[in-house]
């Protein structure tokens, strides 16, 4: 298995609270990934990063802000939790993707953080 | 129209079927496809990548039709362990060539 690991695994907050989650890789993939996993939804793309602070957005980015200060490091900020943004987050990985060759490598997903917003 | 479409299901077969899963993708410039794995609760797993010519994996087999703009995944002699959800992804360009995944489809295989 890939050396992907997300903390904290479970987070129960209150609405308006800010909350870090944190992607930590040990396969020195340059290209990583935070989706929300919602039921009717599927997954779908927050923020992504194609190297040590650079980012861009997803589909789904309002309320969401990133940092990649490290190759191994990635986090998500909900800079202020709303009840909307329950859900599970899942952090991925992979080696290239198809920015520059049109072809995208496999992805490595984390084991997921399941947040609760009250 | 949402890129990428799957039937939810849930497809519900016994032991031993043969079931068949489609995905259609909406950008006919697409380039990657490939089919993961989830189980309940747990992240997606690679299942397999789909290839031009198609591609076969033990009792997987995927396979590609530009023309129609689908994937598809045929599963053989089907197992309980078989039961998870199947989502598609297909790399699709626009500027950044980010995985597009479709909702997935559930699977039950019952004895």
């Amino acid at each position: 298995d890939a050396g992907i690991t997300q903390s904290p695994r479970h987070k129960v907050t209150e609405t308006g609270t800010p909350v870090t989650l944190r992607c930590h890789q040990t396969e020195n993939h340059r290209y990583m990934y935070w989706y929300r996993q919602d039921p009717g939804h599927g997954l779908r793309l927050i923020h992504y990063s194609y190297g040590v602070k650079d980012t861009d957005k997803g589909e789904v980015s309002d309320g969401y802000s990133v940092s990649r200060s490290k190759t191994e490091d990635f986090l998500l900020t909900l800079e202020s939790a709303t009840s909307s943004q329950t859900s599970v987050y899942f952090c991925a990985i992979s080696e290239s993707s198809g920015r520059t060759s049109g072809y995208t490598d496999t992805q490595y997903f984390g084991p997921g953080t399941r947040l609760t917003v009250l | 129209r949402k890129e990428v479409e799957q039937d939810p299901g849930p497809f519900n077969v016994p032991e031993g079927a043969t079931v068949a899963f489609n995905c259609t993708y909406s950008n006919s410039a697409s380039q990657s496809f490939f089919w993961y794995r989830q189980d309940c609760r747990k992240e997606p797993k690679l299942l397999m990548s789909v290839y031009s010519s198609g591609n076969e994996d033990g009792r997987f087999t995927a396979q590609l039709n530009r023309a129609s703009q689908y994937i598809s995944l045929l599963i053989r002699d089907s197992k309980l362990s078989d039961s998870a959800t199947y989502l598609c992804v297909v790399n699709s360009p626009g500027g950044s060539y980010i995985p597009t995944f479709g909702r997935g489809t559930s699977l039950i295989v019952h004895p």
